[in-house]
């Protein structure tokens, strides 16, 4: 089944205790992206990715990180958590390319965050 | 630069009643358009969506939505709510010309009453 998976689904943490939220996606989609969700602003792009090892800042980047050193996986990390990173995260990704600009986004599950 | 704007961060509508959800959007090239549709405790999934062609496209669940280029808008509408319909809804651009990221609306929560 095409799918994109984020774990945890849940996640309570404290200030400063690096995590790590994983997405993997077994559809060998070029684009992958992070957001985040919070009443009233809707959905936030963290950062992008259209291809292994390119990465680009979206909306919100600040106290977060990505990498893509393999196509599937699109992990995002939060190395020093704050309370203003509580939030809903959902990963999200698409076939890349002027061919695939109209089809949609697949998204994961989310993943809600608690920093305390 | 592309933008999207939800008129209404809530709609409320009884059950049997008609929906309409309004997006507008700005894009210096002809927009992809999309509508996804998010029940509670899930991710969001495409209910809708317009490329090229016909202006009034159809989506699951009875919804439709018309793009109208003259109006910059793309509302999303049903003739009779049910009460399964009570989710949070984006509206989403993609510009056609250029590195197809889309952006998002803010976001319009349908509540239905019986």
């Amino acid at each position: 089944e095409a799918q994109v998976t984020q774990n945890p689904r849940y996640l309570i943490t404290v200030t400063g205790k690096k995590l790590t939220v994983t997405c993997s996606q077994n559809m060998n989609h070029e684009y992958m992206s992070w957001y985040r969700q919070d009443p009233g602003l809707g959905l936030r792009q963290i950062y992008y990715s259209m291809n292994v090892e390119v990465t680009d800042k979206g909306d919100v980047p600040e106290g977060y990180k990505v990498s893509r050193k393999e196509k599937r996986n699109f992990p995002l990390i939060l190395e020093s958590p704050s309370p203003n990173q509580t939030s809903l995260y959902f990963c999200a990704s698409r076939p890349q390319g002027a061919q695939w600009g109209n089809e949609k986004l697949f998204f994961g599950s989310g993943t809600q965050l608690s920093v305390l | 630069a592309q933008s999207v704007t939800q008129l209404g961060s809530h709609v409320s509508v009884s059950e049997g009643a008609l929906v309409l959800l309004r997006c507008n959007y700005s894009s210096s090239v002809p927009p992809y358009l999309f509508w996804y549709v998010q029940y509670p405790n899930q991710g969001l999934q495409l209910l809708l969506k317009y490329t090229t062609g016909a202006t009034l496209v159809k989506g699951i669940n009875g919804f439709e939505a018309e793009f109208k280029k003259s109006e910059t808008s793309f509302h999303l509408t049903k003739p009779s709510a049910h009460m399964s319909d009570a989710a949070e809804y984006f509206c989403a651009v993609t510009d056609s010309g250029g590195s197809y990221i889309p952006t998002f609306g803010r976001g319009t929560s349908l509540i239905v009453h019986p």
